[in-house]
């Protein structure tokens, strides 16, 4: 079945500590997000990329590092720089980047810091 | 720029009546617009999408919702509600004349059940 993939499902973290947040598709798409959703708010962007080997900051992006070496693939990375961390962590991927189609949602990562 | 504004941040209907979720929108062009629904600790789904046909758009579940330019106004309704339509529901604007632009969210509308 084609989708997107968000693992792992639940994450915790320890003060001071990076974690990655997985995220893979199979859709064939060339965009793919990374929204931050807390609890009673809508969702907010972290980090988009339109194409492989590029990627721009979205609304929220200080404290994130991301990546884009394949199409496949755009993982997250929560650093320590990131003051209040936890929060519902969505990937998502739509075929243009320009908005003008829908987005798929992988089923979140759920991030506590402990 | 654009933005979106739900109106209710909850709603509560008793099974079987109508739901109507309000939603208005900002945009400087032709706008793409969406509701997307999410049930707890999961990702959303797309319920429908307004893409510059029909004013009028169906979608999954027996939702539907109106596209109003004069009112910029896209609101979600469902003539009868069930109990599985509990979930957090999200208004989505998308600037077609904006390169690069992303999806803005509204801040979410708490749809609630009673039996």
């Amino acid at each position: 079945d084609g989708g997107i993939t968000q693992s792992p499902k639940y994450l915790f973290r320890k003060e001071g500590q990076n974690v990655t947040l997985s995220c893979e598709q199979n859709l064939n798409h060339d965009a793919m997000y990374w929204y931050r959703q807390d609890p009673g708010q809508g969702l907010r962007l972290i980090y988009y990329s339109q194409i492989v080997n590029d990627f721009q900051k979205g609304d929220i992006a200080e404290g994130y590092s991301v990546s884009r070496e394949k199409k496949e693939s755009f993982p997250l990375t929560v650093t320590s720089a990131q003051k209040n961390p936890t929060a519902f962590y969505l990937c998502a991927s739509s075929p243009e980047g320009l908005g003008n189609t829908e987005a798929f949602f992988g089923q979140g990562t759920r991030l506590t810091v402990v | 720029a654009q933005s979106v504004t739900q109106l209710d941040s909850h709603v509560s209907v008793s099974e079987g009546t109508p739901v109507l979720l309000r939603c208005n929108y900002s945009s400087s062009y032709s706008p793409s617009l969406f509701w997307y629904v999410q049930h707890p600790n999961k990702g959303l789904q797309l319920l429908l999408k307004y893409t510059s046909a029909a004013t009028l758009v169906k979608g999954i579940n027996g939702f539907e919702a109106e596209f109003k330019k004069s009112e910029t106004s896209f609101h979600l309704t469902k003539p009868s509600a069930h109990m599985s339509d509990a979930a957090e529901y999200f208004c989505v604007v998308s600037d077609k004349g904006n390169a690069g632009n992303m999806l803005t969210f509204g801040g979410g509308t708490r749809l609630m059940v009673k039996p």
